[in-house]
């Protein structure tokens, strides 16, 4: 399985602060970008993703940003709150890959 | 419409036991995923399934695991002679299609091995 490196590890954000995650992917065959949502002592679940050949999604507080030329992307949650706090995945589909090829993951705290 | 259902959500076993883990896909997929989990490493691809076949197994140990999705009941995730490094959260993800082409997967709430 390609690899996609995430960062960072952990971070911590205050109530109403912006929230930034970053990924990067070395594969120019991935063709889909999700972004998975984890709460402690439950499965990941879809958050938000977007294809490549768009430049910015957003669904309410969350936004993808995609740059396909530096093969990143990133995941910016605005007016962050408590309820926010979860791991959250990056993950790229494609590449000859039947699953998803996720990231590192990265442990997210909105302090109030 | 229930979710993916696995089971045992937690599991304890003793160095040289055998752990099986189940997993009931969503109603209507007939893919299932199955990925570990351990602290700080993400989440790592193990088997690709679909009824009763083995699509892509790359991620498995040579030895000691395997997995199966038969024609009725659920898939089985099976490790024997588990050692110490086994313990981790393995999760199960459902798809009504190859995820490559639907991108998005379903998971379970996972089964945590825990081996003494």
């Amino acid at each position: 399985q390609q690899q996609v490196k995430q960062s960072p590890q952990s971070l911590i954000v205050q109530k109403g602060g912006i929230s930034i995650i970053n990924c990067a992917y070395e594969n120019t065959a991935f063709d889909y970008f999700p972004w998975y949502q984890q709460f402690p002592g439950k499965g990941p679940a879809l958050l938000i993703a977007i294809r490549p050949d768009v430049s910015e999604k957003k669904e309410g507080r969350f936004t993808i940003s995609f740059n396909k030329s530096a093969k990143q992307f990133s995941l910016h949650i605005m007016d962050s709150q408590p309820g926010d706090s979860a791991t959250y995945f990056c993950a790229a589909v494609g590449g000859g890959a039947d699953g998803l090829t996720f990231g590192k993951g990265t442990h997210l705290i909105i302090q109030p | 419409n229930a979710g993916v259902m696995q089971n045992p959500r937690h599991l304890v076993r003793r160095r040289g036991q055998e752990a099986r883990l189940r997993c009931s896909p969503m109603k209507g997929h007939s893919h299932v995923y199955w990925y570990r989990q351990l602290p700080e490493e993400g989440l790592k691809f193990m088997v690709y399934l679909q009824k009763e076949n083995i699509i892509d197994e790359s991620g498995m140990p040579k030895e000691r695991f395997s997995a199966e999705f038969p024609k009725e009941g659920p898939s089985i995730l099976r490790i024997q002679q588990v050692v110490r490094g086994d313990s981790a959260a393995y999760f199960c993800a459902s798809s009504p299609r190859q995820a490559s082409n639907t991108g998005e997967l379903f998971f379970g709430e996972g089964s945590r091995l825990t081996v003494l």
